[in-house]
C-alpha cells in the first residue's frame, strides 16, 4: 500500500497570505489528523476529520481550518499567515477514529513564512 | 487540561546498557498512552500503545496510574535504537492528542 502523501513538501509564503496544504491518506483510511511541529512548541494537534466531519480540534485560532473530501483526502488552510506559523505540518491517517486505530504519518509539509 | 512531560531532551547510553525513557502525564480521566518513534530521515511511527501491552523491538512500557507515568524501557540498547521518541496521550470521547516534547536517544557504540 502506498503511504500517506503530503503536497507540497516545501512552501514559502509571506505574512498575510493564505496557504492550502493537502494530505492523501492510505487507501481505505477514513480518518485524517493534522499536526503542527515547531522547535519551540513541539508536536501540537490541530484537528481530525473522520468521514468528512471534523471530530475534534486543538487549541489553534480560527485562521486554521480544514476539510475532508469524500475520497478521504484532506486539506488544511491557514489564512492571514503570521511568522509564527512557520512549521512542519504533519498529517496522519488511520482506518478508524483517532485513538482507536494506529495512525500512519506523512512526510510533512515544511512551511516558511517570511 | 491534559499534559505530557518528557523530562529529558537527550539521553545517551552505551550499547548493551538498559534504557529508560521517562514519560509522565496529567489527565483526570482514563488516558490512552502511546510511544512514537522517529528514526533519522524517516517518518514518525507508532512504537507501541499501552492497550496492546506488546513488546516492539524489545521495548516495553507499563502504565502506572498511581505515578501517572508511562516510561519506555529496553533491557539492552542497540545502535539502531538511536532516534527521537515521543510519548503521547489521547483522551475523551472526542479524542484529542497531546504529545510530549520528545527525547532524543543516542546509543553510543
Amino acid at each position: 500500500k502506498a503511504g500517506v502523501t503530503q503536497t507540497p513538501r516545501y512552501l514559502i509564503k509571506t505574512r498575510g497570505q493564505q496557504v492550502t496544504l493537502s494530505c492523501s491518506p492510505i487507501s481505505g483510511h477514513r480518518s485524517v489528523s493534522w499536526y503542527q511541529q515547531t522547535p519551540g512548541q513541539g508536536l501540537q494537534f490541530l484537528f481530525e476529520y473522520f468521514s468528512e466531519t471534523q471530530r475534534n480540534k486543538g487549541n489553534f485560532p480560527g485562521r486554521f481550518s480544514g476539510r475532508q473530501f469524500s475520497n478521504s483526502r484532506s486539506e488544511m488552510n491557514v489564512s492571514t499567515l503570521e511568522l509564527g506559523d512557520s512549521a512542519l505540518y504533519l498529517c496522519a491517517s488511520s482506518l478508524g477514529p483517532l485513538g482507536q486505530e494506529t495512525q500512519y504519518f506523512g512526510p510533512g509539509t515544511r512551511l516558511l513564512v517570511l | 487540561a491534559q499534559r505530557v512531560t518528557q523530562p529529558e531532551k537527550l539521553l545517551s547510553v552505551f550499547k548493551g546498557a538498559p534504557v529508560e525513557l521517562k514519560c509522565n502525564y496529567s489527565y483526570s480521566g482514563s488516558p490512552e498512552l502511546f510511544w512514537y518513534v522517529q528514526y533519522s530521515r524517516q517518518r514518525l511511527q507508532l512504537l507501541l500503545r499501552h492497550i496492546s501491552r506488546e513488546s516492539i523491538k524489545g521495548f516495553t512500557a507499563d502504565l502506572n496510574k498511581g505515578e501517572t507515568s508511562f516510561h519506555l524501557k529496553k533491557p539492552f540498547a542497540q545502535e539502531e535504537d538511536s532516534a527521537m521518541y515521543y510519548c503521547a496521550l489521547t483522551s475523551g470521547g472526542y479524542q484529542k492528542v497531546t504529545f510530549g516534547t520528545g527525547t532524543k536517544l543516542q546509543v553510543i557504540p
